[in-house]
C-alpha cells in the first residue's frame, strides 16, 4: 500500500515569512500526490497536485509543492504566510485499497499557525 | 454549480441511536467516497460507491455500517447502535471520474460531525 508522512504535527510561522509543510512518501510505481487544506469546522479544499511533468507544482492560494524524487518528498510551501493561512493541512496519495480500488489516502495532517 | 453537500452539519445521537448521514456529490459526479476523522488522526477511507452499487467497503467496520447511493437522491452512511467512539466527523467525496484516471482528483464537502452521548 501507498502512504505519506507527515513528520510535524504544527507548524508556526511569522506572518510574511516562507512557510514549508512537510510530506514524504512511500509508493510503488509513480506516485500521485495532492494537497489539501482544512479550514476549522469546514470540509477539506483541494490546493494542487503532482501527476508527471515538472517538479514545481503551483496551486491555489500562492501554495506550491516541490516533488523530489530522490528524496521521496513533496513539501508544500508558500512564499510569504498569511495569517489566513493557519488551518490543518493534509497530504494525501492515490493508493489502492485492499478492494481494488483506487481513492486518496492521507497523512495524519499538519496544524498551521500563522502569527501575526 | 453546488459543492458537495452533506448533512446534518452536525448530529447528537444518544448510545443505542441510529445515525443516518446524507450527501449530494456534486453534479454530473457519479463516484462516492465516504471518510471519517477521528480525533487528532487523519482521514481514514470508509467506502466508494457508484450509483446504486457498493463498489469498495474495505474501510468500512463489518458491523452496524453501512451505506447506500440510490439512484435517485443522496448516498446515505448509516450507522446502527451508535456507540461514543462512533463519534467522528464524517466526510464525503465525489469524482466525476475513476480516481486512477490522471487528472481526476476528489472533491470534499464541509463534513458531519457526529456527537454521541
Amino acid at each position: 500500500a501507498q502512504s505519506v508522512a507527515q513528520p510535524e504535527d504544527q507548524v508556526n510561522v511569522a506572518e510574511g515569512n516562507p512557510l514549508t509543510v512537510k510530506c514524504t512518501y512511500s509508493v510503488s510505481g509513480n506516485p500521485y500526490l495532492f494537497w489539501y487544506v482544512q479550514y476549522p469546522n469546514r470540509g477539506l479544499q483541494f490546493l494542487l497536485k503532482y501527476i508527471t511533468g515538472d517538479n514545481l507544482v503551483k496551486g491555489s492560494y500562492g501554495f506550491e509543492a516541490e516533488f523530489n524524487k530522490s528524496q521521496t518528498s513533496f513539501h508544500l510551501k508558500k512564499p510569504s504566510a498569511l495569517v489566513s493561512d493557519s488551518a490543518l493541512y493534509f497530504c494525501a496519495v492515490r493508493d489502492r485499497t485492499s478492494g481494488g480500488s483506487y481513492i486518496p489516502t492521507f497523512g495524519r495532517g499538519t496544524s498551521l499557525i500563522v502569527h501575526p | 454549480n453546488a459543492g458537495v453537500m452533506q448533512n446534518p452539519r452536525h448530529l447528537v445521537r444518544r448510545r443505542g441511536q441510529e445515525a443516518r448521514l446524507r450527501c449530494s456529490p456534486m453534479k454530473g459526479h457519479s463516484h462516492v467516497y465516504w471518510y471519517r476523522q477521528l480525533p487528532e488522526e487523519g482521514l481514514k477511507f470508509m467506502v466508494y460507491l457508484q450509483k446504486e452499487n457498493i463498489i469498495d467497503e474495505s474501510g468500512m467496520p463489518k458491523e452496524r455500517f453501512s451505506a447506500e447511493f440510490p439512484k435517485e437522491g443522496p448516498s446515505i452512511l448509516r450507522i446502527q447502535q451508535v456507540v461514543r467512539g462512533d463519534s467522528a466527523a464524517y466526510f464525503c467525496a465525489s469524482s466525476p471520474l475513476l480516481l486512477r484516471e490522471r487528472d481526476t482528483e476528489a472533491f470534499f464537502g464541509q463534513g458531519t460531525r457526529l456527537t454521541v452521548v
